[in-house]
């Protein structure tokens, strides 16, 4: 079955750091992945995705993702963090039968001053 | 206005009213979503319209009715809810359904309460 994982609830950070939220997948064929964050009482927003070509992908505000096939794993990155990335992060899969989202739970990154 | 618009953004409404949540979209976009957000949950896709035409409903019980008159406006027609219907509700709309995977972009929500 077609599946995402994000394995993390949490990610706490310090401002400054570099930053990475975590997300696997299982698709049959090609995988399209995104990244979505959601700030406070707002809807999703899309950030970045993968279909095909260069594995570091980059997105809005900074942040970038790598697609690693091997280990079916799609990891949300930042070189340095700021307080005003904090809120919940999103990764999706397409599935490949009706062309729909998979989605994860949702991870909280919280970066601290 | 642009992007997606929801209204209202909160509702509390008791298990026998009869309520609708509003979705317009100003990106002419064709094809247009139905999520339900709880709390650390995946989103849970409810409905699909692609060129006003119904083409997904993931199993969602009948208390919830969607409608699309148009591309640019969805409505979701609540009536009978249950206490565990409490959520966030979003609204979607990307370019199209199917092919190249376009991005969905979101209203901010209807924070529904049943009491």
């Amino acid at each position: 079955a077609q599946s995402v994982a994000q394995p993390e609830d949490q990610v706490n950070v310090a401002e400054g750091n570099p930053l990475t939220v975590k997300c696997t997948y299982s698709v049959s064929g090609n995988p399209y992945l995104f990244w979505y964050v959601q700030y406070p009482n707002r809807g999703l927003q899309f950030l970045l995705k993968y279909i095909t070509g260069d594995n570091l992908v980059k997105g809005s505000y900074g942040f970038e993702a790598e697609f690693n096939k091997s280990q079916t794993s799609f990891h949300l990155k930042k070189p340095s963090a700021l307080v005003s990335d904090s809120a919940l992060y999103f990764c999706a899969v397409r599935d490949d039968s009706n062309y729909q989202l998979i989605w994860g739970a949702g991870t909280k990154l919280i970066i601290k001053p | 206005e642009t992007g997606v618009t929801q209204t209202p953004r909160h509702l509390v409404m008791g298990m026998t009213n009869k309520k609708s949540l509003k979705c317009e979209q100003h990106l002419g976009h064709n094809a247009m979503y139905w999520y339900k957000q709880s709390a650390k949950k995946p989103l849970e896709l409810m409905f699909v319209y692609n060129f006003k035409e119904q083409t997904e409903n993931n199993s969602v019980p009948s208390r919830f009715s969607p409608e699309c008159p148009n591309s640019s406006h969805l409505f979701l027609h609540l009536h009978t809810l249950q206490p565990e219907d409490s959520a966030l509700y979003l609204c979607a709309s990307s370019q199209a359904t199917t092919g190249v995977s376009y991005e969905q972009y979101f209203g901010p929500g209807t924070r529904l309460t049943v009491t």
